[in-house]
């Protein structure tokens, strides 16, 4: 399966904890992105990346979260000291070109759940 | 601010009848625009892209879009139970990297 790939699928953490979200993207692809959705709203755009390089973080939170793209291995999206209002489902997107046409496919996501 | 405008719904159809999405966009120089699919519980998936004005139809499903209206719509034919979902509508940031814009979605439901 070529498919994005991303893990845990479901990551439950103490307040005050750290949380590491891994995303693999598609075989041949370049740009990641990074999604978060809380219950019941819509997508909220969180960062895009290319190999070693944040192209635009502009919907990150400046405290806590942070996320890279090395040049090898997947790429990572760590929120540190968790919150309860952290609990969302965080997806992964993945584009080759990121070109006007591109398209960005989605990896299943991870439920992180803070208690 | 730019902004991806859907109504969310619900918008309920019974099965065997068109479904009609809409959805209308702020930002003049998008090019590109996107049709998603997202079951409960489920990553989005891609449904249509649509780059030209006019129409664009694979299988049951038709794109729509009119730039001169900043318009986009998605018609559903043939209605199915199992196409009840939420349809975001995705279009790109001409002036920014070309991250996409989404929008919050319309839920469909098909009833038998």
């Amino acid at each position: 399966n070529a498919g994005v790939m991303q893990n845990p699928r479901h990551l439950v953490r103490r307040r005050g904890q750290e949380a590491r979200l891994r995303c693999s993207p598609m075989k041949g692809h370049s740009h990641v992105y990074w999604y978060r959705q809380l219950p019941e709203e819509g997508l909220k755009f969180m960062v895009y990346l290319q190999k070693e390089n944040i192209i635009d973080e502009s919907g990150m939170p400046k405290e806590r979260f942070s996320a890279e793209f090395p040049k090898e291995g997947p790429s990572i999206l760590r929120i540190q000291q968790v919150v309860r209002g952290d609990s969302a489902a965080y997806f992964c997107a993945s584009s080759r070109t990121g070109g006007p046409e591109d398209t960005q496919y989605f990896g299943p996501g991870t439920r992180l759940t803070v208690l | 601010q730019k902004e991806v405008e859907q109504n969310s719904g619900p918008l309920s159809v019974p099965e065997g009848a068109i479904a009609s999405l809409n959805c209308t966009y702020s930002d003049r120089g998008s090019q590109s625009f996107f049709w998603y699919r997202q079951y409960s519980g489920k990553s989005p998936e891609l449904i249509m892209s649509i780059y030209s004005n006019g129409d664009k139809e694979d299988g049951r499903f038709t794109a729509q879009l009119n730039k001169a209206s900043q318009y986009v719509s998605l018609l559903i034919r043939d209605s199915q139970p199992s196409d009840s979902a939420t349809y975001l509508c995705a279009v790109d940031d001409a002036g920014n990297n070309r991250k996409l814009i989404w929008g919050l979605g319309t839920s469909l439901a098909v009833n038998p």
